[in-house]
């Protein structure tokens, strides 16, 4: 089965820290994603990205940036962190090209807090 | 804005009951619709996908869709403990260059033994 792995279970920031959340899949997907989710919020795409090297805005893109250097990893990068990016946050892979109904495969998440 | 609701719950059974989840949807070309299911502390898990009206069955699972009333529904038969969960009802959105998915809320089940 696919696994898609994410490199910290738990983080713990300072405010004004660049933070590096980082995703590695093992099935050669092409569409990776970075979602956060929050009590009473749900599930809110951050950034995706189809291929490597490119990425589009998700529905909450500010404050954050993403890489994909390589198809099997797709890196958040919180630029200067903030405390209201404490969240749980959760990275997805999936077959892309004509297979957009496929069904994502989460990683375990990362919760970040932010002091 | 494209938006996907569910009602937050949380949603009480007794075992062996029929536990019934509902989702309606803003985006009328919608075509794909997802049901996720997350244990606490867990990430999300695909259990069933529907695309076409009418219903789709799988085990003690089935999904209901009606396009024309923007509505999917998950029915769980014979619900178990082990159902108890966080429901995502998840909607593809074609708004990109390629799909990506719009989760509701969550309906929080717990199935009482």
């Amino acid at each position: 089965d696919v696994k898609v792995t994410q490199s910290s279970r738990y983080l713990v920031k300072r405010t004004g820290e660049k933070v590096f959340l980082e995703c590695v899949q093992d099935m050669d997907h092409e569409n990776m994603f970075w979602y956060r989710q929050d009590p009473g919020l749900g599930l809110r795409l951050i950034y995706f990205s189809y291929d490597v090297k490119m990425k589009e805005k998700g529905d909450i893109p500010e404050g954050y940036s993403v890489s994909r250097e390589k198809k099997e990893r797709f890196s958040l990068i919180l630029e200067s962190a903030s405390t209201n990016q404490t969240s749980m946050y959760l990275c997805a892979s999936r077959k892309g090209g004509a297979a957009t109904n496929e069904k994502l495969f989460f990683g375990s998440g990362t919760q970040l807090s932010v002091l | 804005q494209k938006e996907v609701e569910q009602n937050s719950g949380p949603l009480s059974v007794p075992e062996g009951a029929i536990a019934s989840l509902n989702c309606t949807y803003s985006d009328r070309v919608s075509q794909s619709f997802f049901w996720y299911r997350q244990y606490s502390g867990k990430s999300p898990e695909l259990i069933m996908s529907i695309y076409s009206n009418g219903d789709k069955e799988d085990g003690r699972f089935t999904a209901q869709l009606n396009k024309a009333s923007q509505y999917v529904s998950l029915l769980i038969r014979d619900s178990q403990p082990s159902d108890s969960a966080t429901y995502l009802c998840a909607v593809m959105n074609y708004g990109g260059s390629q799909g990506n998915l719009i989760f509701g809320k969550g309906t929080k089940l717990s199935v009482k033994p």
